[in-house]
């Protein structure tokens, strides 16, 4: 059964602490994505992978951090620098950069 | 960039009624237009994607859009209102330029809320 997973659904952080969110596809997508989304605001781009080895920032990436060792993972790290991280975080997959986004069922994050 | 407006937070419809919500886009046309829907408390499901061709884009659910350059808009209509459309609905509209080529752009979103 083909899709994208994230884990866990809901994490907790205490203050200073680093936490990292989980994004799993097994659609041999090249490009992934991950989103944050708050109250009102619409998705807002943090970082994006076009293909392995490979990131680039997007619009918010501030206090966030990503790897890109496997195709199939796209791992992001809420560090302590990210002052204001409760969110809900979405992770996406493409079959190619620009092709449509499909999403996985999102991270809530909050903190202690 | 491109950037994306949706016209009303909140829109409201009784069951049965029609369903309509708006989006419009910045003025270069995009590649792709796209509608979301996302539940509560999940990630967000594709309705529908115009790419090029016909205007009149049919999605899932029976939701459809139209694409009209002219006014840059892809507003989002359903003809009878279900219980089950009540929702948040997404716009999003892609990149064909420079650093941001291939990027989405999304609205702020519209919360369908749907009366028996």
């Amino acid at each position: 059964d083909g899709g994208i997973t994230q884990s866990p659904k809901y994490l907790f952080r205490k203050e200073g602490q680093n936490v990292t969110l989980s994004c799993e596809q097994n659609l041999n997508h090249d490009a992934m994505y991950w989103y944050r989304q708050d109250p009102g605001q619409g998705l807002r781009l943090i970082y994006y992978s076009q293909i392995v080895n490979d990131f680039q920032k997007g619009d918010i990436a501030e206090g966030y951090s990503v790897s890109r060792e496997k195709k199939e993972s796209f791992p992001l790290t809420v560090t302590s620098a990210q002052k204001n991280p409760t969110a809900f975080y979405l992770c996406a997959s493409s079959i190619f950069l620009g092709e449509t986004q499909y999403f996985g069922p999102g991270t809530r994050l909050l903190v202690l | 960039a491109q950037s994306v407006t949706q016209l009303g937070s909140h829109v409201s419809v009784s069951e049965g009624a029609l369903v309509l919500l708006r989006c419009n886009y910045s003025s270069s046309v995009p590649p792709y237009l796209f509608w979301y829907v996302q539940y509560p408390n999940q990630g967000l499901q594709l309705l529908l994607k115009y790419t090029t061709g016909a205007t009149l884009v049919k999605g899932i659910n029976g939701f459809e859009a139209e694409f009209k350059k002219s006014e840059t808009s892809f507003h989002l209509t359903k003809p009878s209102a279900h219980m089950s459309d009540a929702a948040e609905y997404f716009c999003a509209v892609s990149s064909d330029r420079g650093s941001t080529l291939g990027r989405l752009y999304f609205g702020r979103g519209t919360q369908l809320t749907v009366w028996p």
